[in-house]
């Protein structure tokens, strides 16, 4: 079974920290997927990386797919209060596409 | 830009009632896929469909039922309802191109 460790699953930051999320998996994915998701409402899709190193970036959001794509890091840059959130990695299943959930990491900022 | 449209946002039943969940995947994606999410828990995946066919299953119940119409929107059909099926459904939708799930805003199911 594809297993997507997320750390860590609870974080509470002064606003203007920096934070990194991790997602790690001993299995190789075609994608991996970050969502947001608010609670009652579907997860908001992020980002999508897909090459093996592949780093994009979304204003303060910076997404990095490890090389040999089985693992991936969220960081945040000088964090707001409106960053608040679940956060969600989900790797793709190489075979059919399935998605591998991570835990999820509660963020709380701080004013 | 569009995305996906789910119907009801909220559906509240009986125990040992029928309910039917809506989808309208975004423009173009030809992939349907169905969640469940229980509270504090990750999205459990139900089935999927992929032009009008069934693609793969998952941990979906006996009870419920699903299928991808020729306008490419999906229906899930959800029988004999317990307790334990309250929680939110989610539809999602990709392309072929890609294998990004779009989600949408989900159902909330109450079951009484």
């Amino acid at each position: 079974t594809q297993l997507l460790e997320q750390s860590p699953q609870f974080l509470s930051i002064q606003e203007g920290e920096n934070l990194t999320v991790y997602c790690n998996s001993s299995s190789v994915f075609s994608s991996l997927q970050w969502y947001r998701q608010e609670p009652g409402e579907g997860p908001v899709l992020l980002v999508t990386v897909v090459t093996g190193g592949e780093v994009k970036k979304l204003k303060r959001l910076t997404f990095q797919f490890g090389d040999a794509r089985k693992d991936s890091s969220l960081h945040i840059t000088a964090a707001q209060p409106g960053d608040t959130g679940l956060y969600l990695c989900a790797g793709a299943h190489p075979s059919n596409y399935q998605l591998i959930w991570g835990a999820g990491t509660k963020l709380i900022i701080k004013p | 830009a569009a995305g996906v449209i789910q119907s009801p946002r909220h559906l509240i039943k009986e125990k040992r009632e029928t309910a039917t969940l809506k989808c309208y995947p975004i423009p173009r994606h030809d992939t349907v896929y169905w969640y469940q999410q229980g509270p504090g828990q990750d999205p459990q995946f139900l089935i999927s469909f992929y032009e009008k066919m069934q693609s793969d299953k998952g941990s979906i119940p006996d009870r419920f039922s699903a299928q991808q119409f020729s306008d490419y929107h999906s229906e899930l059909n959800m029988s004999s309802l317990e307790l334990g099926d309250s929680a939110l459904y989610f539809c999602a939708s990709s392309s072929t191109a890609t294998d990004t799930q779009y989600f949408g805003p989900g159902t909330r199911l109450t079951v009484l």
